[in-house]
């Protein structure tokens, strides 16, 4: 069975571009979790999703970043217009059952914004 | 709002030694509580949960944790490390649903553990 997978693995981009960086989660994982890590910093959660519907989204920093899933498949993150301190790794993890159900992770995208 | 303390950036174990990775948590409620790993290049992995019941829970390639209320601990063990145990460890709660707060996981900012031969 094919874990959670996101593209790219790697972004570099200047301050003002976009970005949009994608996750796959295993299929028939209905709950899809963002996740981002700043350099020497911890995790911190950015949103859920349950199927196409945002059930949690309070851990987004700002109006900049928008996630999507449509159809309750794959999710997008998109970043607009990105900045200097948008810099770090996305996680997106996805699990069967939500809260406190085993997440399961994917590699992440490093994104760097010079 | 929930927190995770982990006290320790690096730890330096030799191969074979016993290991102990420590977190401290703070929450109101019962917590549900996580250790992940993540090695080089690799996604985080689950390596135990604890959820309730019996407070000594066994994980994936030989690790145990202690959940210890009085002390808001949950603390990683190992009897013998091996040098493929070298990665970054997270302690992680789940706060979410009836709990109250943000439906993900509240991590701790890391451990690595690094194997000397």
């Amino acid at each position: 069975e094919a874990g959670v997978t996101q593209f790219p693995s790697h972004s570099v981009i200047e301050k003002g571009q976009t970005v949009t960086l994608r996750c796959d989660p295993i299929s028939g994982h209905d709950n899809l979790y963002w996740y981002r890590r700043v350099m020497g910093k911890e995790i911190k959660f950015l949103l859920h999703f349950v199927k196409e519907s945002k059930q949690d989204e309070s851990g987004m920093p700002n109006n900049r970043f928008l996630a999507e899933r449509t159809g309750g498949t794959y999710s997008t993150l998109k970043v607009q217009p990105a900045e200097l301190e948008d810099s770090g790794v996305y996680f997106c993890a996805s699990s069967q059952v939500s809260f406190a159900d085993e997440q399961f992770f994917g590699p992440g995208t490093r994104l760097t914004v010079l | 709002a929930q927190s995770v303390t982990q006290p320790d950036i690096h730890i330096t174990v030799s191969e074979g030694a016993s290991l102990e990775l420590r977190c401290n948590y703070s929450y109101g409620a019962t917590p549900y509580l996580f250790w992940y790993v993540q090695s080089p290049g690799q996604g985080l992995q689950l390596l135990l949960k604890y959820f309730s019941g019996d407070t000594l829970v066994q994980g994936i390639k030989g690790f145990e944790a202690e959940f210890k209320r009085s002390q808001s601990s949950f603390n990683l063990r190992k009897p013998s490390v091996h040098w493929s145990d070298a990665a970054e460890y997270f302690c992680a709660v789940a706060a979410g649903g009836s709990g109250g707060g943000a439906d993900g996981l509240t991590f701790g900012k890391g451990t690595h553990l690094i194997i000397q031969p």
